[in-house]
């Protein structure tokens, strides 16, 4: 198994551009979520998914949007970017075996590092 | 989801335990303790987690206080490759919620 990717690894934009930031498991997990990592601070949730067609708002969603059109797949979308989005953003994802035991970790991906000018 | 305290940093000597502590005084009774770390740059990793009695995995042990407002993750014999951030997080086992990192512990082990 591949576990999580993300693409691309690093990526520039200029303010007001628009961009989607690729996340894929293969691991047949419903739960996937994306989190913003800023330097010297812990992981932020941005949005998350409990499975295909439903998303929900995690702590930082504005200025993002998400679909959850496939179960492998879990974009995220940067509307119109801006400096305050410039972050490393970790997509992960886990099985929702979870519901009814504690056995539930969390599989994450390398990061995706974007920089906003 | 229960707050949890770390200390900022702490350094260990290689080959030697290192004992991190988290408090969680907070913790209600079905909220799980969580350790996870993030080795620079890469994503988090799972190591271990709890509800009340002590867990050994081959990566850690994790030893939780009795009336559950503590915890301390040890690493048996740390190695260089252990420096990262340690994160403790507490929430609930079950069902589809999320973690919550802080800025957690980190953790330097010296040649």
């Amino acid at each position: 198994n591949a576990g999580v990717t993300q693409t691309p690894k690093f990526q520039v934009l200029k303010t007001g551009q628009s961009m989607t930031l690729q996340c894929a498991q293969d691991m047949n997990h419903e739960y996937m979520s994306w989190y913003r990592q800023d330097p010297g601070m812990g992981l932020r949730l941005i949005h998350y998914s409990v499975g295909a067609g439903i998303t929900d708002q995690g702590e930082v969603p504005n200025g993002y949007n998400v679909s959850r059109s496939t179960t492998e797949d879990f974009p995220l979308r940067l509307l119109s970017a801006a400096p305050s989005q410039t972050s490393v953003y970790f997509c992960a994802s886990r099985g929702l075996a979870g519901l009814t035991t504690s056995t539930d970790t969390q599989y994450f991906g390398p990061g995706t590092r974007l920089t906003v000018l | 989801d229960a707050k949890t305290t770390q200390p900022p940093s702490m350094d260990c000597a290689e080959g030697r335990a290192a004992n991190l502590p988290c408090n969680h005084s907070t913790i209600s009774g079905n909220e799980y303790v969580y350790w996870y770390r993030q080795i620079h740059s890469q994503g988090p990793q799972y190591i271990i987690h709890g509800l009340k009695n002590n867990e050994t995995n081959e990566m850690a042990s994790l030893i939780i206080t009795e009336d559950r407002k503590s915890s301390t993750l040890i690493l048996p014999h740390a190695t260089l490759r252990d420096t990262a951030v340690y994160y403790c997080i507490v929430r609930v086992g079950t069902g589809a919620n999320n973690l919550f990192f802080g800025t957690g512990t980190r953790l330097t082990v010296i040649p």
